[in-house]
């Protein structure tokens, strides 16, 4: 799987948008963008993927750059709920592993 | 919303004495996981399973680990001789299909603790 790139952490005050980037600059044209999140003491949750358009469901947006060299999730109205560490991930479609890998992580905390 | 299970929610193990760890998997989900996350380490992938057999496993998944789907709704993770090293937050993960646009679906996990 190609290599992301995200902050270590970010910061937001509650009911505000938020933007947690990615950088995947040897995507290939194959690799799908999936992001995961990890509320305190739980499993990863699945967010959204997308391929190459912006994608949009009833927790996140995904914004993809035009050469999808980077991406970017939109939380649009954080919550203190929403304090957790998000993944990044790109699944290749051409491969056949089953795995996610997971980096370190975006941690974001939302400030009341 | 459907959801993944796994039982217990803590469990404490001396050394060297056999561990199962139980999941209940999403009900028409075909692909199962587990995965393991060291306490302030990364989430790492330990093994795949489908049509009752292993589909991949990592290195970390040595001869001292074991799956099994016993009936039709549980997925278990048996380790026979735990290390310290074990310790771990175990999570199991369930999809309705692979391929790399199908999300995986993963349980609170269990804190597992060696003494």
């Amino acid at each position: 799987d190609a290599k992301t790139t995200q902050p270590n952490s970010m910061e937001s005050n509650e009911e505000e948008p938020v933007h947690l980037p990615c950088n995947h600059s040897t995507i290939s044209g194959t690799d799908y963008i999936h992001w995961y999140r990890q509320l305190p003491s739980q499993g990863p949750e699945y967010v959204i993927h997308g391929l190459t358009s912006n994608v949009n469901n009833r927790m996140a947006s995904l914004a993809i750059a035009e050469d999808r060299k980077s991406s970017t999730l939109i939380l649009h109205r954080a919550t203190l709920r929403d304090a957790a560490v998000y993944y990044c991930i790109l699944r290749d479609v051409m491969d056949s592993s089953y795995k996610l890998i997971f980096g370190s992580g975006t941690r974001l905390l939302v400030r009341p | 919303e459907p959801e993944v299970t796994q039982t217990p929610s803590h469990q404490v193990t001396q050394m060297g004495q056999e561990v199962i760890l139980r999941c209940v998997p999403i009900s028409n989900h075909l692909y199962f996981y587990w995965y393991r996350q060291i306490l302030g380490q990364k989430v790492e992938f330990l093994v795949s399973f489908y049509n009752n057999e292993i589909s991949e496993k990592s290195e970390i998944f040595d001869d001292q680990f074991s799956v099994e789907r016993p009936d039709g709704s549980n997925f278990t993770l048996k380790i026979r001789s735990t290390k310290l090293e074990d310790s771990a937050m175990y999570f199991c993960a369930s999809s309705d299909r692979t391929g790399s646009n199908q999300p995986q679906h993963f349980g609170d996990g269990t804190r597992l603790s060696i003494l």
